[in-house]
C-alpha cells in the first residue's frame, strides 16, 4: 500500500524551529518529486515546497522562501521540512503529497499523508 | 503571478442534482489544472488532472472540462459522499485555489 506519514509537528514561539518529517512507504521514493502543502485552520490549500525525485532541485512558495528549507533522504525513503524563522501566520496542518507526474508532464499530487500540525504561538 | 478564482466559493445543493464549480484563471494556463476534493478532517484527493482526465478510481459522475482561462468541474447526480470541499490547482506554479465548500441543502 502507497503510503505517507509525518511527523515532527508540535508548538513552538515565534522566531523558533522545528523540523517535520514524512514517512513513504510502497512506491519507489526516488522516482518521484515530492511536496508540501499546508493548510491553515479553516483555510484553503497552500502549496509550500517541492524537492525533484534525485534532490538536486528544490522550490519554494514566495511566503516561506529564506525561512524553509525541503531536503529528503532516499536511502530512508523519507522526506523533510527544517522551518526556521516561524511566525504565527505558518500555523498550520503541514501535508507532505506524492508528486504525479507521467512523462516529464506535472498532473498534480497523487497520494497524500495525514498531516502534521504546527502551532506558532507565544 | 497567475492568480485562480473559484466560484462559487459555497454550494448548497441536494443528492441527485448536477452541480458545476467554475475556476478562472487571470491568464491562460492551456489545461495544465487538476482538481481536488476534500473531505473535513482528511487529506485532499485528486479527482481530474489535466484539465479533463479522470484519476484512476474516481467515478465517472465527476468531469472536468475547458482549456486557457476557464476551467469547471461537474458531478452530475450528486451522492451523500459527495458533499466536500474542492480545489482547483494550477498545474504550473503549484497555486490553489481557494476552495468551493458544496453542502447539502
Amino acid at each position: 500500500e502507497v503510503q505517507l506519514v509525518e511527523s515532527g509537528g508540535g508548538v513552538v514561539q515565534p522566531g523558533g524551529s522545528l523540523r517535520l518529517s514524512c514517512a513513504a512507504s510502497g512506491f519507489t521514493f526516488d522516482d518521484y518529486a515530492m511536496h508540501w502543502v499546508r493548510q491553515a485552520p479553516g483555510k484553503g490549500l497552500e502549496w509550500v515546497s517541492l524537492i525533484s525525485g534525485d534532490g538536486g532541485s528544490t522550490y519554494y512558495a514566495d511566503s516561506v522562501k529564506g525561512r524553509f528549507t525541503i531536503s529528503r533522504d532516499n536511502s530512508k525513503n523519507s522526506l523533510y521540512l527544517q522551518m526556521n524563522s516561524l511566525r504565527t501566520e505558518d500555523t498550520a496542518l503541514y501535508y507532505c503529497a506524492k508528486d504525479y507526474t507521467i512523462f516529464g508532464n506535472y498532473y498534480g499530487m497523487d497520494v497524500w499523508g495525514q498531516g502534521t500540525t504546527v502551532t506558532v504561538s507565544s | 503571478d497567475i492568480q485562480l478564482t473559484q466560484s462559487p466559493s459555497f454550494l448548497s445543493a441536494s443528492v441527485g442534482d448536477r452541480v458545476t464549480i467554475t475556476c478562472r484563471a487571470s491568464q491562460g494556463i492551456s489545461s495544465y489544472l487538476a482538481w481536488y476534493q476534500q473531505k473535513p478532517g482528511k487529506a485532499p484527493k485528486l479527482l481530474i488532472y489535466a484539465a479533463s482526465t479522470l484519476q484512476s478510481g474516481v467515478p465517472s459522475r465527476f468531469s472536468g472540462s475547458g482549456s486557457g482561462t476557464e476551467f469547471t468541474l461537474t458531478i452530475s447526480s450528486l451522492q451523500p459522499e459527495d458533499f466536500a470541499t474542492y480545489y482547483c490547482q494550477q498545474l504550473n506554479s503549484y497555486l490553489f485555489g481557494q476552495g468551493t465548500k458544496l453542502e447539502i441543502k
